[in-house]
């Protein structure tokens, strides 16, 4: 079946460089996200890579993705205490005439000041 | 452009009873999933609308059931209510179609405590 894990926790000083990675295992998946949490609210969508490109990058935001290993990563330049929230990786993949979203459990991102 | 609304924001419930839980879709989306988010856990898959039906379904027991209206709101009903039903449920709605696949935009969601 479909599983996404990611690491736990991961804390950084701020101005360095965030890495969360993400494995996942659903090889029909076609979009693969990245979703951000603040305390007491919803996810936010932060960006999203085709399933047939390796790097996308946005702004702060690098994505890269390995789809012979599964494993995506996302890369916050220069982070800012502000990006202390859980990051979210999702994979979709075409499912009944949709798409079936599924989320890793999360990793807490701590930014020390 | 109003976002994705749930309510109510807080629930508290007793085992046993019925809970009904209400999402409204971002203006222009067309598709409702739900999710169901216990703590320190990442959003769980629990079934998603389109055009008034159930299009799909993740693994939750047949006391999970919904319904989607034809101005694209929903309800999410949880029957027969256990101590192991307390999580945040989370509403999400997207467009079916988009280029982007299914880029989801979630509501701040319902705190259903179960007591």
């Amino acid at each position: 079946g479909e599983d996404v894990e990611q690491s736990l926790f991961l804390s950084v000083r701020e101005g360095d460089s965030s890495v969360i990675n993400c494995t996942y295992t659903d090889s029909s998946s076609t979009y693969l996200y990245w979703y951000k949490q603040e305390p007491g609210a919803g996810l936010q969508l932060l960006t999203y890579i085709f399933s047939n490109m390796d790097m996308k990058q946005d702004q702060r935001l690098t994505v890269l993705l390995n789809k012979k290993d599964k494993h995506l990563s996302l890369r916050i330049a220069d982070t800012q205490t502000g990006d202390s929230a859980i990051y979210f990786c999702a994979e979709s993949s075409p499912n009944t005439g949709g798409f079936k979203t599924i989320f890793g459990a999360g990793t807490r991102l701590f930014v020390k000041a | 452009d109003a976002g994705v609304t749930q309510s109510p924001t807080h629930l508290i419930k007793t085992r046993g009873q019925q809970v009904t839980l209400r999402c409204s879709p971002k203006s222009g989306h067309d598709t409702v999933s739900w999710y169901q988010q216990a703590l320190g856990q990442g959003p769980q898959f629990i079934f998603q609308y389109y055009e008034e039906e159930e299009r799909q379904r993740g693994n939750f027991p047949d006391r999970f059931s919904g319904h989607q209206f034809p101005n694209y709101s929903s309800e999410l009903n949880v029957n027969a209510l256990l101590l192991g039903d307390s999580a945040l449920y989370l509403c999400a709605s997207s467009l079916a179609g988009d280029p982007g696949g299914e880029k989801l935009f979630f509501g701040s969601g319902t705190q259903l405590s179960v007591l």
